[in-house]
């Protein structure tokens, strides 16, 4: 069964750096899209991006200049890294798996607040 | 880049009643097109891929249609657990998700 796990601070200070990480399971991370989506409380879902199993990334053109999303295989996880955080970061952060969204970890909400 | 608008917002519905929600396209994305529903408080799950495939484990009252520009989600016959938050999601060019439609109780 494939399992998706967030983890990583769930308070952020404005203009630091948000950085998740999403744990893998029941699945080797070769061979997929892997993706981070987020949802300010109360709104809509917006893509941050996606990095393929070869390392090849591709980001949502209006959080390209902030975002990097990088790979560890030999841990079998993702990592997600937002630059310059504002309140208008504040969202629930998920990773999900693959080019059509099939497979979602349960999220984790960040605040950025100093 | 690719727009979706999703429509309508919102609606309000019986147990029982045929539900329509569409997405329209700004450019052709083939059937690259997703469904999803969402409950308070818990993850997106995805219904429906490739337009109109029905995910496994997911009841048959809910159909996809559409390829190109316009797509539809169609719930047959509306049960008490679809009571939720539904979004396209199209994936033919970077990923752009529809505005959501809630489908309220009447």
């Amino acid at each position: 069964q494939v399992q998706l796990q967030e983890s990583g601070p769930g308070l952020v200070k404005p203009s630091e750096t948000l950085s998740l990480t999403c744990i893998v399971s029941g699945v080797s991370i070769s061979g997929y899209y892997w993706n981070w989506i987020r949802q300010p409380p109360g709104k809509g879902l917006e893509w941050i991006g996606y990095i393929y199993y070869n390392g090849s990334t591709n980001y949502n053109p209006s959080l390209k200049s902030r975002v990097t999303i990088s790979l560890d295989s030999s841990r079998n996880q993702f990592s997600l890294k937002l630059s310059s955080v504002t309140a208008a970061d504040t969202a629930v952060y998920y990773c999900v798996r693959g080019e059509s969204f099939g497979v979602w970890g349960q999220g984790t909400l960040v605040t950025v607040s100093s | 880049d690719i727009q979706m608008t999703q429509s309508p917002s919102s609606l309000s519905a019986s147990v029982g009643d045929r539900v329509t929600i569409t997405c329209r396209a700004s450019q052709g994305i083939r059937n690259d097109l997703g469904w999803f529903q969402q409950k308070p408080g818990k993850a997106p799950k995805r219904l429906i891929y490739a337009a109109s495939t029905l995910q496994s484990g997911v009841p048959s009252r809910f159909s996809g249609s559409g390829s190109g520009t316009e797509f539809t989600l169609t719930i047959s016959s509306l049960q008490p657990e679809d009571f939720a938050t539904y979004y396209c999601l199209q994936h033919n060019s970077y990923r752009t998700f529809g505005q959501g439609t809630k489908v309220e109780i009447k």
